[in-house]
């Protein structure tokens, strides 16, 4: 596609449910990452792909949190038994190749624990 | 752990005006450094990406500039227009290992028409 494409974009769990966060990255853009942004802050990194390898998962607040990218093009963002503290814009970018090219990100998926 | 800062956190300024956004780093070993601008309740827009090597990347009315060995960039926005009303955000890649943009906590820009 054009851009990066992020689904849903809102999203409204009750506290304790499963949620699932799509991300389709620019085709053929090798790295992909996921950030959490709270209400007024600048975006926190949370896990890193190069192609299907996780390569970083160490801003993953916790073990609920778990990111997939089994075939190097889709990624999915899992939270499990979400938490209030959960609420926050999830963003998905993607890049060319590793490190030097200009990442493009996604319209993110705002994510409210009720 | 790179910090990212951007001063002033808030700016309003009328139309028409040329300004000013800060962002300094602290640890001045960066592969690269990226400008972003962000739409209330919309993703990032890339608006200029420098590499570590270079000093200045020019975009239209956007210019940022770079100065590693002092930790700090620029992003200088000639003539504003009420369009330009956002929230700008810089991120640096760390130069020798790691694998994400740190990001500041952005500057959010009113122009008035």
């Amino acid at each position: 596609g054009a851009g990066v494409s992020q689904s849903p974009r809102y999203k409204v769990a009750k506290r304790g449910q499963d949620v699932a966060l799509r991300c389709d990255p620019i085709s053929g853009h090798v790295s992909l990452f996921w950030y959490q942004q709270a209400l007024g802050q600048g975006p926190e990194f949370l896990t890193y792909f190069q192609n299907e390898a996780q390569l970083d998962k160490s801003g993953l607040p916790s073990d609920r949190f778990f990111a997939e990218r089994p075939e190097g093009s889709v990624s999915t963002l899992k939270i499990q038994r979400t938490q209030q503290e959960d609420s926050a814009v999830y963003l998905c970018a993607s890049s060319l190749v590793y490190r030097v090219a200009e990442a493009f990100f996604g319209q993110g998926t705002r994510l409210t624990v009720v | 752990k790179q910090e990212v800062t951007q001063i002033p956190a808030a700016l309003s300024v009328p139309e028409g005006e040329n300004l000013v956004l800060n962002c300094s780093f602290t640890d001045s070993a960066i592969y690269n450094l990226q400008w972003f601008r962000q739409d209330p309740g919309k993703g990032l827009t890339s608006l200029l990406l420098i590499q570590s090597s270079q000093r200045e990347q020019t975009s239209g009315r956007l210019n940022a500039s770079l100065d590693k060995s002092s930790g700090r960039s620029t992003l200088y926005i000639a003539a504003s227009q009420p369009g330009d009303s956002a929230t700008y955000l810089c991120a640096v890649w760390p130069g020798v290992t790691g694998n994400q943009f740190y990001f500041g906590t952005g500057t959010s820009l009113t122009v008035i028409p």
